[in-house]
């Protein structure tokens, strides 16, 4: 159980272009999704957390009008990185929280994608 | 602010023996906290969550104990294989309201056969 799946696991682009990220809760319904990003060798940082229905808390740092957050149900929250350039390519890892327990619930992360910008 | 530490080194051992990992927090009172295994490529796996009430949590061959006096925790990994060769993230639940998760920045585990 508690399955993320993360989609797509691998994207290049040219520099401008706009990327979407899908993560789905597949057996659970998440109330809460985060969405991480980590660099090569380090580890992951927080970007922002949404909650189903609600805008997106961002991290300090974080530019919202660069990385918007859509988490329109329990099931399904999307990352899109508008208008990339070579600095935003990581890899952006989603995770999911859900169920009965509420905070004290691990959270279930997706696979990962690979974002490369050229 | 809240910080947390994990031996950056990588911690080589031998098959058989047992792994010790160590996550050491300043300025923080997490009501718990999480271990995860990290593989190149792919996305954290939840292993285990112990609370500040509980001194010790087991799972087949992985031990866990959380000294909040200490402000440690150590993740142990009894009788190690190859396939437990991977990076172990520590992490806290912050203290805001949404409880995001903090990560340390993890322990590499090489196992040798």
């Amino acid at each position: 159980g508690a399955v993320v799946s993360q989609h797509p696991s691998w994207v290049i682009c040219k520099s401008g272009t706009s990327v979407k990220i899908e993560c789905r809760s597949l057996d659970f319904q998440a109330t809460t999704m985060f969405w991480y990003r980590q660099f090569p060798k380090q580890s992951l940082m927080l970007m922002a957390t949404s909650n189903e229905g609600s805008k997106a808390t961002y991290e300090q740092g974080v530019e919202k009008d660069k990385f918007l957050i859509n988490h329109a149900s329990l099931t399904l929250s999307t990352l899109t990185v508008t208008s990339a350039h070579p600095e935003d390519s990581s890899f952006y890892i989603c995770s999911a929280r859900g169920g009965t327990g509420g905070f004290n619930q691990p959270q279930h992360f997706g696979d990962g994608t690979r974002l490369s910008i050229l | 602010s809240q910080k947390i530490e994990q031996n950056s080194e990588a911690l080589n051992i031998q098959e058989g023996k047992t792994a010790t990992l160590t996550c050491n927090y300043t300025n923080y009172s997490p009501a718990y906290l999480q271990w995860y295994r990290q593989d190149p490529g792919r996305g954290p796996v939840f292993l285990l969550l112990i609370r500040e009430n509980e001194k010790e949590k087991r799972k087949e061959r992985l031990k866990v104990t959380f000294d909040t006096t200490l402000k440690q925790s150590l993740f142990h990994i009894t009788a190690s294989q190859p396939a437990d060769s991977a990076t172990y993230l520590c992490a806290l639940p912050d203290d805001t309201g949404r409880r995001a998760l903090t990560f340390g920045s993890g322990t590499r585990l090489q196992v040798q056969p």
